[in-house]
C-alpha cells in the first residue's frame, strides 16, 4: 500500500481483555513509531523500532504495554489486562530511517480502542 | 511537564487572511520542528518543518518562524482557505536521537467564508 495501515481502525473490549493493534508500515522503511492520542491532546510518543528491534520503549506506560516487529515490517502493539484509562486512539507511524531530521513521519489513521 | 506547548485550542479566521498559530518549547535540546496538521479520522500529515539553524522556512502558502531565544515558533498561513480547516500540531525533537516526536496538545483552526 501507498501509506500507513492500522487495522482495526476501531476496537471496543471491556476492562481486564487482551488486544492486539495492527500497524502495516510504508514499504521500505526501517522505522517504526508508536503513539497513543487521548481525547483533548497531542499524540505521546509510546516506542520506537529499528528494523526488527525496540530501540526505544520509553514511552510505554507500564508493563501492560508490549509491542513486537519480528520480520521489521508489520508491528503488533500488544495491551494485556487493559483498563478504561487505556482507552485512546493508538497511532502508528513510519520513516524511511529513524536518524536525520529530515526523515519525515508519515502517520497511519490510527486505532481507537474504547476500554468499557 | 508539557515540553511543547500550544496554549490556544482553537482559532477563527476569515477566509483570505492571515491564521497564525503559535507554539511553545521549554526544552532547549530540541533542534527540529514540524507542524503536522490532522483531519477528523485521519492521522497527522506533514506539512512543514524548520531546524534551529534556521529562523524561517516557507512553502507556499505556509510559513514557520523559529525564535530560538524566546523558545517559540509560530506557523503563518496566507490565504487562509476553507480546506485548511483542520487541528494543527507543532511537534520537537532532538535530531541526535531516534527522532522521537513530543508534540503540543494542538490547535483547531476553522476558516470560514
Amino acid at each position: 500500500g501507498a501509506g500507513v495501515s492500522q487495522t482495526p481502525s476501531n476496537k471496543v473490549t471491556e476492562k481486564g481483555k487482551y488486544v492486539e493493534l495492527r500497524c502495516d508500515p510504508i514499504s521500505g522503511h526501517t522505522a517504526l513509531y508508536w503513539y497513543r492520542q487521548s481525547l483533548g491532546q497531542g499524540p505521546e510518543f509510546l516506542i520506537y523500532f529499528q528494523g526488527t528491534g525496540a530501540a526505544d520503549d520509553s514511552g510505554l506506560p507500564n508493563d501492560r504495554f508490549f509491542a513486537v516487529r519480528p520480520e521489521g515490517s508489520v508491528s503488533t502493539l500488544k495491551i494485556q489486562r487493559t483498563e478504561r484509562g487505556d482507552s485512546a486512539v493508538y497511532l502508528c507511524a513510519s520513516s524511511k530511517t529513524g536518524t536525520g531530521a529530515e526523515n519525515i513521519q508519515y502517520f497511519g489513521a490510527g486505532t481507537r480502542l474504547s476500554v468499557l | 511537564d508539557q515540553q511543547v506547548k500550544q496554549n490556544s485550542p482553537s482559532l477563527s479566521v476569515q477566509e483570505g487572511r492571515i491564521s497564525i498559530l503559535n507554539c511553545d518549547y521549554t526544552n532547549s535540546m530540541f533542534d527540529y520542528f514540524l507542524w503536522y496538521k490532522k483531519y477528523p479520522a485521519e492521522g497527522p500529515t506533514f506539512l512543514i518543518s524548520i531546524s534551529s539553524i534556521k529562523d524561517k522556512n516557507e512553502d507556499g502558502r505556509f510559513t514557520v518562524f523559529l525564535n530560538k531565544s524566546a523558545k517559540h515558533l509560530s506557523l503563518h498561513i496566507v490565504p487562509s482557505q476553507p480546506g485548511d480547516s483542520a487541528v494543527y500540531f507543532c511537534a520537537a525533537m532532538f535530531s541526535g536521537g531516534y527522532n522521537k516526536l513530543i508534540f503540543g496538545a494542538g490547535t483547531r483552526l476553522a476558516v470560514h467564508p
